[in-house]
């Protein structure tokens, strides 16, 4: 029971465009979205993050919209670099899970993004 | 900069055998987090800590997998026997008490079970 998706396997950009980092979720109980980058050989870095009682959020060339009601976020870079080369995690807090699990983060399958110069 | 460190980096081992993980999160961290990523996945939940005690396992194999972090500092996760199923990268992350949003993971084990 996949509850975090992510279904495109990659993602192609020209430098200087938009690259635009699709997830699907189905728990309702999700109240906390986050956007992990992983390079090969390290750990992943998170990158942002948005509560459920808002729609967009905003850190430089980074922004997260989500649509609650699709039960879906997107990130989205402007404008995509080299640099910004790497595989892309959405993950998802449950909300409250009887306590024990708070803080547990849900990942969908990762996106690896190439962005060519 | 603080981070997570793990060791080792990479780990061959046969079937069978038992294996060893070790985490060392960024100080103060009172969270401690072991997942599993296998490869073309994103990383699976094995094991949360609340300082020295575990406050979510339902996705450890009991049976062959156990984790334990007797000071509330570091952590080591085992494996005893190893399967080849059990080949993937096992991430170690940490967390401050009161900000469960953001877990800083540490660059990972690579283990492969021949």
């Amino acid at each position: 029971d996949q509850q975090v998706k992510q279904n495109s396997p990659s993602l192609s950009v020209q430098e200087g465009r938009i690259s635009i980092l699709n997830c699907d979720y189905t728990n309702s109980m999700f109240d906390y979205f986050l956007w992990y980058k992983k390079y090969p050989a390290e750990g992943p870095t998170f990158l942002i993050s948005i509560s459920s009682i808002k729609d967009k959020n905003e850190d430089g060339r980074f922004t997260v919209f989500l649509n609650k009601s699709a039960k879906h976020l997107s990130l989205h870079i402007v404008p995509s670099q080299p640099g910004d080369s790497a595989v892309y995690f959405c993950a998802a807090r449950s909300r409250n899970a009887g306590g024990t699990s708070y803080g547990k983060l849900t990942f969908g399958q990762g996106t690896i993004l190439t962005v060519h110069p | 900069e603080a981070e997570v460190a793990q060791s080792p980096r990479y780990k061959i081992t046969e079937k069978s055998q038992a294996v060893a993980f070790w985490c060392d999160p960024i100080s103060g961290h009172a969270t401690l987090y072991w997942y599993r990523q296998i490869l073309g996945q994103g990383p699976e939940l094995l094991v949360q800590f609340q300082d020295e005690s575990v406050v979510d396992d339902s996705q450890l194999p009991k049976d062959r997998f156990s984790a334990e972090r007797l000071k509330g500092v570091d952590s080591t996760l085992k494996i005893q026997p190893a399967e080849l199923g059990d080949s993937a990268m096992y991430l170690c992350a940490s967390s401050h008490r009161s900000s469960y949003n953001e877990q800083f993971f540490g660059p990972g084990t690579r283990l492969t079970v021949l």
